[in-house]
């Protein structure tokens, strides 16, 4: 069975920073992309980054770009959102998720729904 | 950057009605890259259907897809207690890869 576990989580001022991990079990984590999802207190869905099984291709929503970065260890099988000048708005839950990997004939193809997802952390920026 | 807009925002229905849940794009794209998630309060979303119209592992065939273009629909046949939640359609052709704003399928 595939588990994500977030952690990293907590209270930070504004214009601070935070490192998110996430940590995944029961799959070969290299293979597969993986997502950050956030949603604030009340709020729906959103999708704030994604990473390709490699590292080498990552995806930011406009409203963190420039801020925050993606990265992982495949050797630990962890997921890392780097998070900084935080702002008020960026407080949410944040899940990491994973995507799906499908193949063309012997062509490798990432898709970025996410069909395993962790139980969040909780991130709160206020002074 | 392809915005999804969901309607009804609430859905209001009694366990066994038939419910429909829309997702309309700002821009066509292929069904190929559309996804519906159910959320209930306190948990994590759990995926429902990937490609428009295929159910993911373990999802009740109650559940069914369909769309294409720019018009989504998320069909519940029958509502059963566990299927009250919020839903969200979610657009992965290419980044950003964005969620609509939710339907809540509340008890009448």
């Amino acid at each position: 069975e595939v588990q994500l576990l977030e952690s990293g989580g907590g209270l930070v001022q504004p214009g601070g920073s935070l490192r998110l991990s996430c940590a995944a079990s029961g799959l070969t984590f290299s293979t597969y992309a993986m997502n950050w999802v956030r949603q604030a207190p009340g709020k729906g869905l959103e999708w704030v980054s994604g990473i390709s099984g490699s590292g080498a291709i990552t995806f930011f929503a406009d409203s963190v770009k420039g801020r925050f970065t993606i990265s992982r260890d495949n050797s630990k099988s962890t997921l890392y959102l780097q998070m900084n000048s935080l702002r008020a708005e960026d407080t949410a839950v944040y899940y990491c998720a994973k995507a799906v990997l499908d193949f063309f004939g012997v062509v490798k193809i990432d898709y970025y729904y996410m069909d395993v997802w962790g139980t969040g952390t909780t991130v709160t920026v206020s002074s | 950057e392809i915005v999804l807009t969901q309607s009804p925002g609430t859905l209001s229905l009694s366990p066994g009605e038939r419910a429909t849940l829309s997702c309309r794009a700002s821009q066509s794209f292929s069904s190929s890259y559309l996804a519906w998630y159910q959320q209930k309060r306190g948990q994590a979303p759990r995926l429902l259907i990937y490609g428009s119209s295929s159910r993911a592992t373990g999802i009740p065939d109650r559940f069914s897809g369909s769309g294409s273009g720019t018009d989504f629909t998320l069909t519940i046949s029958r509502l059963e207690p566990e299927d009250f939640a919020v839903y969200y359609c979610q657009y992965y052709g290419r980044s950003p890869f964005t969620f609509g704003p939710g339907t809540k399928v509340d008890i009448k």
